[in-house]
């Protein structure tokens, strides 16, 4: 069974500085990979959704993906306090149970001024 | 604009009454899902239905069914609640492979 786990659990950090979250998973027939934000007590927004190794960028999000390694990153350039939020890693195989996603326990992002 | 919905949006109940959370989308999408999600676990997910009247189990299916009668509407049923399912719980749906998620329902149960 997918395990899908987010490191680190919990991250602050100063207006304007590079943010990277970590986000590893055991099954390497997965090929559909996203990070979602999510605001307190709000629901689940997309950011970045990436299917193959490499980077994709969203704005001020980037995903980058390495499935040898089974690691996907995600960088968010110069965040702002509203960037604050649980970040949620998801994982799924296409080939497998239709679009079933696995989810990581999340990394509680705080920015500050 | 694609969207999920959810209701109730806050919900209390006691132990042992029974529970009914409904989703609907608005863009006929076939596939759908119920998860959960406590603190420290993500995301759980607790029942997928593929269309109408075909359900499957997810990872944590116990203390819970579901009912999908219309394409648009997908229902979690939980028969005499248990404290331990104090929880917010959101209904997805399914286009390809992107999902679209409802904004959650918050349901304790004392």
């Amino acid at each position: 069974q997918q395990k899908v786990q987010q490191s680190p659990e919990s991250l602050t950090v100063s207006e304007g500085a590079m943010a990277s979250l970590n986000c590893t998973f055991s099954d390497r027939s997965s090929d559909n990979f996203r990070w979602y934000r999510q605001h307190s007590g709000k629901g689940l927004e997309v950011l970045v959704s990436i299917f193959s190794d490499g980077e994709k960028e969203e704005g001020s999000f980037t995903a980058h993906l390495n499935r040898a390694s089974l690691h996907v990153f995600l960088h968010i350039r110069e965040p702002q306090p509203s960037d604050s939020a649980l970040y949620l890693c998801a994982v799924m195989n296409t080939g497998g149970l239709s679009g079933k996603l696995t989810f990581g326990e999340g990394t509680q992002v705080t920015v500050i001024s | 604009d694609m969207k999920v919905t959810q209701m109730p949006r806050y919900l209390i109940k006691r132990m042992g009454e029974n529970v009914l959370l409904e989703c609907g989308q608005d863009m006929s999408h076939e596939t759908m899902y119920w998860y959960r999600q406590d603190p420290g676990l993500g995301l759980q997910l607790i029942y997928i239905s593929y269309d109408v009247d075909s359900n499957s189990e997810g990872d944590i299916p116990k203390g819970y069914r579901v009912s999908r009668k219309k394409r648009e509407h997908f229902s979690l049923i939980l028969d005499s609640a248990k404290t331990n399912q104090t929880s917010v719980y959101f209904c997805a749906s399914s286009w390809y492979a992107e999902q679209f998620f409802g904004p959650g329902t918050r349901l304790t149960v004392l």
